[in-house]
């Protein structure tokens, strides 16, 4: 059974500018969740969808937003870019909705750095 | 405001001795608890879990205690072994709720 897949894996942009994160979960999932992570900070949550909604939502401003499709893969965006935004984006797939009972198989990550 | 707190950014063990990861939380609700295991390049690898019903969940050589007086959980690994070298995540949830991550400890385990 093939694993959650991230594309692009890298990604170079600069400030200002706007980008779109695909996450494909593994067959059958269909909840996605996605998470920021950088160096002292840990794994930040960004959103969940569950079934093509948004189930849950982190604590980021609304240059990050995003969206599942009817076979459960996911994108999300970022506009406006900032220096900061630079990151490893992981996305994160389980069956039902993350939590208990309902492990997540995370992705490789998308690195993505603004200058 | 960080509710999961792992206080030891890195920790290194000899091959063969036990690791103790510990992780401090602040939120009395979190009734879920995991550990994740992360490789370089590689998304984090599900460990090990523990419900807030119990305050000890075994698994190979992997052992998560919780103590919920003390807001703390750890994770003992034993023996360790060079390959358990990665940085380690523990998160928490409430009722369901998304998954709190604490900043990660990186292990490294020696000859």
């Amino acid at each position: 059974k093939a694993g959650v897949t991230q594309t692009p894996r890298y990604l170079i942009k600069t400030r200002g500018q706007q980008v779109t994160l695909s996450c494909s979960p593994i067959s059958g999932h269909r909840s996605v969740s996605w998470y920021q992570q950088t160096p002292g900070q840990g794994l930040q949550f960004l959103f969940e969808y569950f079934s093509e909604t948004q189930r849950n939502k982190g604590n980021f401003p609304g240059r990050f937003s995003g969206r599942q499709f009817s076979n459960s893969r996911s994108e999300m965006n970022v506009s406006t870019l900032e220096l900061g935004d630079s990151a490893l984006y992981l996305c994160a797939s389980s069956l039902g909705p993350a939590g208990i009972n309902n492990e997540q198989f995370f992705g490789p990550g998308t690195r993505l750095t603004v200058l | 405001d960080q509710q999961v707190k792992q206080n030891s950014p890195s920790l290194s063990v000899q091959e063969g001795r036990i690791s103790i990861l510990n992780c401090d939380y602040t939120n009395s609700m979190f009734d879920y608890f995991l550990w994740y295991k992360k490789y370089p390049a590689e998304g984090p690898t599900f460990l090990i879990s523990i419900s807030s019903i119990k305050d000890k969940n075994e698994d190979g050589r992997f052992t998560v205690f919780l103590n919920k007086s003390a807001k703390h959980l750890s994770l003992h690994i034993v023996p360790s072994q060079p390959g358990d070298s990665a940085v380690y995540f523990c998160a928490a949830s409430a009722q369901g709720d998304k998954l709190i991550f604490g900043t990660g400890t990186r292990l490294q385990v020696f000859p």
